[in-house]
Formats: structure tokens, C-alpha cells, sequence
């Protein structure tokens, strides 16, 4: 089975600071990492993913994760955040053992003051 | 591309009433779709996966008679929620994926939000 630890519940962020949103997995196989966000009273959409590959990935609006193995972690960090980032984060991870399932995390809750 | 729609984004019934939620991909032929259940401040649960053309396999602890889910064309799939209750308001959310796209990458739809009086 594969589960996902998200270690802060919530992260208040003074504009144009930088921000780290930390989420360690559990799984004995190979898995898929995600990253989403989700603004309120709507859907998520996908920030960015691990499959393989470079162990740093890149996603939008200036989000970025580094997939560390050893450390079964998967954090996301951006170097300055605007009050538009205010949402809620959530990791996810999903493999070839679970028909593709996502898991999702807690969430995170980012409040960005000015 | 990649789009997914749900209808509507928010119902108000009563008790008793069954309410009908469809989830649409725009623009890729959906070979599955997920349904998830999101509670105030918390994370999503997946209730159901639907693969076109079959019959849905439900979570453990979701009841398939309450939660109805047809998935009859690449494109649609809906989730009814048969004699609503007040614990069964929610806000519920739908995803899908494709063979077309890129991994079995799930897009979600932008959420309905259910309040049963």
C-alpha cells in the first residue's frame, strides 16, 4: 500500500518570501508523485509530477520539487510567493501496483499575508 | 486540452430526494473516471473508479446503492447520490484519464458542491 504524509497542515507565508511545502511517501515500489493545488470551492489542478527521470522537476507558476528516494520525500518550494498562491496543497502518489490510484495527503493549507 | 466539467457546481435538495452529478471530458475520450468525496478542510477520498463501458469498482466502505455511478460513453460519467441525507453533503469531485494522454495522468473536474437539507 502506498500513503502519503504531508507534515504541515498549515504554512502562513509573508509575500514575496520563499516557501517549502514538505510530503514524504511510503511505498515499497516504484511510485508517481504529484502535486496539486486547489483554490477554494474548486477543483485541483496539477502543479507538477515525478515519473522518472531528473529528480528536480519543474512545474508552473514557479513551483518546483525535488523526488529524493532515499529520503522518500517529495518537497515542493517556490522562491517567492504573491498573495495568488494562497490555497491549499496537496501530494499525491500513485503507481503501476494500485491501477494508477492517486493518494492524496492531508493537504496544506499556504495563507499568504502582504 | 484536457478538460473535465462536472454539472452542477452546486445543489441544494431535500432529504429523501436523489441528486444526479455529471462529470464531462471536453476534449479526450475518458476511459476512466474517478469520484472523490472532499469533507470541509480535508483531503480527498476516492470513492469509486469507472472504466467506460463497466461497472464501477467502489472503495472499501462506499455503498454502491447509495452511490450510483454509470459511466456509459467515453466522454460522461455520473455519480447519483439516491435518497440524500445531510451526511451526505459534500463537495465531490471527478477526474479522469485517458489512454491518449500522457501517463494515466487524471484531470479533475471543478467540484460540486452537495448540501442536503
Amino acid at each position: 500500500a502506498q500513503s502519503v504524509t504531508q507534515l504541515d497542515s498549515q504554512v502562513p507565508v509573508f509575500e514575496e518570501a520563499p516557501v517549502e511545502l514538505r510530503c514524504n511517501y511510503s511505498s515499497s515500489v516504484s511510485v508517481y508523485l504529484f502535486w496539486y493545488v486547489q483554490y477554494p470551492n474548486q477543483g485541483l489542478q496539477l502543479l507538477l509530477k515525478y515519473l522518472s527521470g531528473s529528480t528536480l522537476v519543474k512545474g508552473i507558476n514557479g513551483f518546483e520539487a525535488e523526488f529524493n528516494k532515499s529520503q522518500t520525500s517529495f518537497h515542493l518550494r517556490k522562491p517567492s510567493v504573491h498573495i495568488s498562491d494562497t490555497a491549499e496543497y496537496f501530494c499525491a502518489v500513485s503507481g503501476p501496483y494500485n491501477d494508477y490510484k492517486l493518494s492524496f495527503g492531508a493537504g496544506t493549507t499556504v495563507t499568504v499575508r502582504a | 486540452g484536457a478538460v473535465v466539467s462536472q454539472h452542477p457546481s452546486r445543489v441544494i435538495c431535500k432529504s429523501g430526494t436523489s441528486v444526479k452529478i455529471e462529470c464531462r471530458s471536453l476534449d479526450f475520450q475518458a476511459t476512466t473516471m474517478f469520484w472523490y468525496r472532499q469533507f470541509p478542510k480535508k483531503s480527498l477520498m476516492l470513492m469509486a473508479t469507472s472504466n467506460e463501458g463497466s461497472k464501477a469498482t467502489y472503495e472499501q466502505g462506499v455503498e454502491k446503492d447509495k452511490f450510483l455511478i454509470n459511466h456509459a460513453s467515453l466522454t460522461l460519467s455520473t455519480l447519483t447520490v439516491t435518497s440524500a441525507h445531510p451526511e451526505d453533503s459534500s463537495f465531490y469531485i471527478c477526474s479522469a484519464s485517458g489512454r491518449e494522454l500522457s501517463y494515466n495522468e487524471q484531470f479533475f473536474g471543478p467540484g460540486t458542491r452537495l448540501t442536503v437539507l
